[in-house]
């Protein structure tokens, strides 16, 4: 069964710092890859996605992900933190092989310092 | 399209009460997710739809859980009786299934059994 390891469950990072959340993944075969972004009392938002091709994907906000097959993993990553980027952000693997099922990590929440 | 819809926003019932939580999902998509968010567990998968038939309901914790997708419109997810390790928020998404699209989401309900 497929599975998403977040392994930070907080991290700060100081405005205006670069930023690397971490992902990795267990599946048989190459997955669907999602990061979403969560805020306060709100929905999942998606920031990115990857399906297959170019394994270094944008994203809305700044955003980007990179899929290394090797490592299994797909990390977030930003050049300049926003203190708008406080939230909590999910990495999500969907298989896809009979059927769609989207399975998320146990997020990272993200803060930042002034 | 208004968006993956969600009733009630807030839910407080006491402890041996029925709870009957809504979903709207958007217009065109196949496929329907229940998800639970709480700080112990994160987000986890408890049901989902693919043409309004049930695919996976493994992660319905137990019997008191019940999901049912009577059109592709609606769906609705049932606790009866309810808990109070049941609150939690209740998120649904709605995705079209294919390779290429992700998981839309409401939301959520906030359920408070006291």
């Amino acid at each position: 069964a497929q599975s998403v390891t977040q392994p930070d469950i907080h991290i700060t990072v100081s405005e205006g710092a670069s930023l690397e959340l971490r992902c990795n993944y267990s599946y048989g075969a190459t997955p669907y890859l999602f990061w979403y972004v969560q805020s306060p009392g709100q929905g999942l938002q998606l920031l990115l996605k990857y399906f297959s091709g170019d394994t270094l994907v944008q994203g809305i906000k700044g955003f980007e992900a990179e899929f290394k097959r090797s490592q299994s993993s797909f990390n977030l990553r930003k050049p300049s933190v926003h203190w708008s980027d406080a939230a909590e952000y999910f990495c999500a693997v969907d298989s896809y092989s009979s059927a769609s099922k989207i399975i998320f990590g146990s997020g990272t929440r993200l803060s930042i310092r002034p | 399209d208004a968006g993956v819809i969600q009733s009630p926003r807030h839910e407080v019932t006491e402890m041996g009460q029925e709870v009957t939580l809504r979903c709207k999902p958007i217009s065109g998509h196949d496929y329907l997710f229940w998800y639970r968010q709480t700080m112990m567990r994160g987000l986890e998968l408890l049901i989902y739809f693919n043409n309004n038939v049930p695919i996976d309901d493994s992660g319905m914790p137990e019997d008191r859980f019940s999901a049912k997708m009577p059109n592709a419109s609606f769906s609705t997810l049932k606790i009866q009786p309810s808990e109070p390790r049941d609150s939690a928020v209740y998120f649904c998404a709605s995705s079209q299934g294919q390779p290429n699209t992700e998981a839309f989401f409401g939301q959520g309900t906030r359920l408070t059994v006291v």
